[in-house]
C-alpha cells in the first residue's frame, strides 16, 4: 500500500457513546489492514486487524469493517470509556506479509466525561 | 513491555552532530522497521531490514542510514543533524510470514 487517508483528524465523543474512524486506501493489492492505538509517551500498539477475505471483525467493544470494492475500512468503538482516549492510526500493507506498513495521519480521540 | 527495546529513550544533541539509535527486536523476529514521528507528520516509514538485508526504503534522508547486525539488532544513524530532525523515532519488528508488527517505546530526539 502506498497511500492511506484517515478522517477525522480529531474526534470528541461523550463517554458511553460510539466512535467511528474511517480510512481509505489506494492499492487494490493490499490485503491486510491493522489499527494501532498510541497513548501519550508510548509506541503504537496493535488493537485489531482485518484481512481482505473478511468483511468484519469484532473484539469486545471494538470492531473493524472492510469494503474492498470501495477500498475503505472503519474502526468502531462502542460504549467508549476514558481509557479509549488516544491517537488511533489505520494502516495498510502490501500483498506480502512482511511488507512495510503505511499509516494514516491519525485520529485524536477525546472521550468527554 | 512489548519485547522491542529501543535505546536511548531520550537524546538531546546539537545541530551538526551525529547520533546512533539502537533497536533490539522481539526474540525471533527477522524484520526491523524504522519510523519517524514528528508532531504534524504522523508515522513516516524510513527503512526496513529483513535478516540483515535492506528490504524497503521510504523517505529516508541521505544523512540517515541504518543497518541490521547478525544478532538482528538494528541501528539508525543520523548525521549532520538539523533542528527539523527533532522527532520520535520508533522501531518495530515482525516475525517472518506473519502479519502485523510490534513497536518499541521510541527514542525522543531533540536537536538544539
Amino acid at each position: 500500500g502506498e497511500n492511506v487517508e484517515q478522517h477525522p483528524s480529531t474526534l470528541s465523543v461523550q463517554e458511553g457513546d460510539s466512535a467511528v474512524i474511517k480510512c481509505t486506501y489506494s492499492d487494490s493489492a493490499s490485503n491486510y489492514f491493522p489499527w494501532y492505538k498510541q497513548e501519550l509517551g508510548k509506541g503504537p500498539q496493535l488493537i485489531i486487524d482485518i484481512r481482505s477475505n473478511v468483511g468484519e471483525k469484532k473484539d469486545q467493544r471494538i470492531a473493524v469493517t472492510l469494503n474492498k470494492t470501495a477500498k475503505h475500512f472503519s474502526l468502531h468503538i462502542t460504549e467508549t470509556q476514558p481509557e479509549d482516549s488516544a491517537v488511533y492510526f489505520c494502516a495498510d500493507t502490501g500483498k506480502n506479509r512482511d511488507d512495510k506498513i503505511i499509516f494514516g495521519k491519525g485520529t485524536r480521540l477525546h472521550i468527554l466525561p | 513491555d512489548s519485547g522491542v527495546t529501543q535505546t536511548p529513550k531520550h537524546l538531546i544533541t546539537a545541530t551538526g552532530q551525529r547520533v546512533t539509535l539502537r533497536c533490539s527486536p522481539r526474540s525471533g523476529d527477522l524484520s526491523v522497521y524504522w519510523y519517524q514521528q514528528s508532531l504534524d507528520q504522523g508515522l513516516q516509514f524510513l527503512i526496513q531490514y529483513y535478516n540483515g538485508e535492506e528490504r524497503a526504503k521510504g523517505n529516508i534522508l541521505e544523512r540517515f542510514s541504518a543497518q541490521q547486525f547478525p544478532d538482528l539488532h538494528s541501528e539508525l544513524n543520523l548525521s549532520s543533524l538539523e533542528l527539523g530532525d527533532s522527532a520520535l523515532y520508533f522501531c518495530a519488528s515482525s516475525a517472518a510470514g506473519l502479519y502485523g508488527y510490534t513497536f518499541g517505546s521510541g527514542t525522543r530526539l531533540t536537536v538544539v
